[in-house]
């Protein structure tokens, strides 16, 4: 069973890094195929999809934020990162992480975590 | 452009059909999928790929691709079906793009 878990700072003020971690079990990013992404939700509005690794180390960031954002993997600890810098108050919201299903017959983000608010602000 | 547009709002009466659609090049290219959120909720996938669904999502929901455009069908929407839906694509350099996202209503 694949569950993930988003976590970090509920309250973050302007300028500063924003770093997030994904926890997960029931899959590894030590095998072919794998991949976990980062999503965001502000208050009301939709799905934003930020970054994606994969067990290869490839890495895919939303051509809108990809100057802003940094996602790495701790495959040994179960563990994805996301860092976003200087961040403003639009940044506030929801942020999920999820993994990827990814196969021939799919390219969907099967599993999600429950999602971590976070709130910029000073 | 890997933009994916989706109608704000759907309404549909209990029981009755609906089809939520997201249109947007990447859907001719790649397949698209879909979600359920419900308030307070994480998404929830419905829709994968050509017309596949994970398990424990009920039959009534079905996925179809015309061109340009992906449709989610919901064939006898239940009181619970009512959530916002997304649909979500890949373009040619592998980043992901969701769509606005569509409130279906059930009357």
């Amino acid at each position: 069973q694949i569950t993930l878990r988003e976590s970090g700072p509920t309250l973050v003020k302007p300028t500063q890094t924003l770093t997030l971690t994904c926890t997960f079990s029931g899959f590894s990013l030590n095998t072919g195929g794998a991949a976990v992404g980062w999503i965001r939700q502000s208050p009301g509005k939709g799905l934003e999809w930020l970054a994606l690794i994969y067990w290869d180390d490839d890495e895919r960031y939303s051509p809108s934020l990809r100057n802003r954002l940094t996602i790495t993997k701790d495959a040994s600890e179960n563990r994805v990162v996301l860092s976003m810098t200087d961040v403003r108050p639009v940044d506030t919201g929801t942020y999920y992480c999820a993994h990827l299903l990814w196969n021939v017959d799919a390219d969907a983000f099967d599993i999600w975590g429950p999602g971590t608010m976070v709130t910029v602000s000073s | 452009s890997s933009e994916l547009t989706q109608d704000p709002a759907v309404s549909v009466a209990l029981g009755q059909t609906v089809r939520i659609t997201c249109q947007g090049d990447s859907v001719e290219n790649f397949y698209a999928n879909w979600y359920q959120q419900k308030p307070g909720q994480a998404p929830l996938l419905v829709i994968y790929g050509k017309n596949n669904r994970p398990s424990g999502i009920p039959d009534r929901f079905s996925g179809s691709i015309s061109g340009n455009t992906a449709s989610l069908t919901i064939t006898g929407a239940q009181a619970e079906d009512e959530a916002d839906y997304y649909c979500n694509s890949r373009d040619t350099s592998g980043n992901r793009v969701f769509g606005g996202g569509t409130a279906l209503t059930v009357l």
